[in-house]
């Protein structure tokens, strides 16, 4: 397995337009992660699954947002409605099991970069 | 509230010229701090995990401590592809990970 995958890598699209990204966790990690990244700052946190289950959503996680990890494997990120405010980076991330050694740390996939026009 | 804030915004060093990265930590109950590498485009690099105050880890030219309060990163003899932004983050009781905005660091030859 060589980490987080997550598909496109790059995403132009259109105000009003709804747009969808993949990420692939590495296999062994039943945590996954999403966070938003602008220019010059750090990622910030949008929401957390633990296998399929979605424990955690930011409050910038607006209802234009969705998220789902399907029989707790891949994730989809879903924007609706598209607004020239969404362009950024979207980063998936993926952690193991607690119980295990290194449990709280976190990989990050590539990101796939998304511009709104 | 949770808070990770880093210091300077923006570093230049000489090649070979030994500095330190600042990340100052405000979160309950802390349970882990993360440093990370990124590159321009790409998703951050996990470099390291600290648990407690007092440890410290090691990986080529990198350095990382931590107290109750801060973490540094310091960077021995620095070349050129040790240019990109460090980002330092830290995790208390809740499970996803606060961001401070980056360390902009530049080696010039």
């Amino acid at each position: 397995d060589t980490g987080v995958s997550q598909n496109p890598r790059h995403k132009i699209t259109k105000r009003g337009q709804n747009v969808t990204f993949r990420c692939d966790p590495i296999s062994e990690h039943n945590r996954l992660y999403w966070y938003r990244q602008t220019l010059g700052q750090g990622p910030e946190f949008l929401t957390y699954f633990q296998n399929e289950a979605q424990l955690e959503k930011s409050r910038l996680l607006s209802d234009r947002f969705s998220a789902e990890r399907p029989k707790g494997s891949f994730s989809t990120l879903e924007i609706q409605r598209t607004e020239q405010g969404d362009s950024a980076m979207y980063l998936c991330a993926s952690s193991p099991p607690m119980a295990g050694t290194g449990g709280d740390t976190q990989y990050f996939g590539p990101g796939t970069r998304l511009t709104v026009l | 509230e949770d808070q990770v804030t880093q210091s300077p915004e923006a570093l230049r060093l000489q090649e070979g010229e030994s500095s330190s990265l600042n990340c100052s930590y405000t979160v309950s109950g802390l349970r882990g701090l993360f440093w990370y590498r990124q590159d321009p485009g790409k998703g951050p690099e996990f470099l390291f995990t600290l648990y407690s105050a007092g440890e410290e880890k090691e990986k080529e030219r990198l350095k990382a401590t931590l107290t109750k309060k801060e973490s540094f990163l310091h960077i021995t003899a620095p070349k050129p592809e040790d240019s990109a932004t460090y980002l330092c983050a830290a995790r208390g009781r809740a499970s996803k990970i606060i961001f401070g905005s980056g360390t902009r660091l530049s080696i010039r030859p």
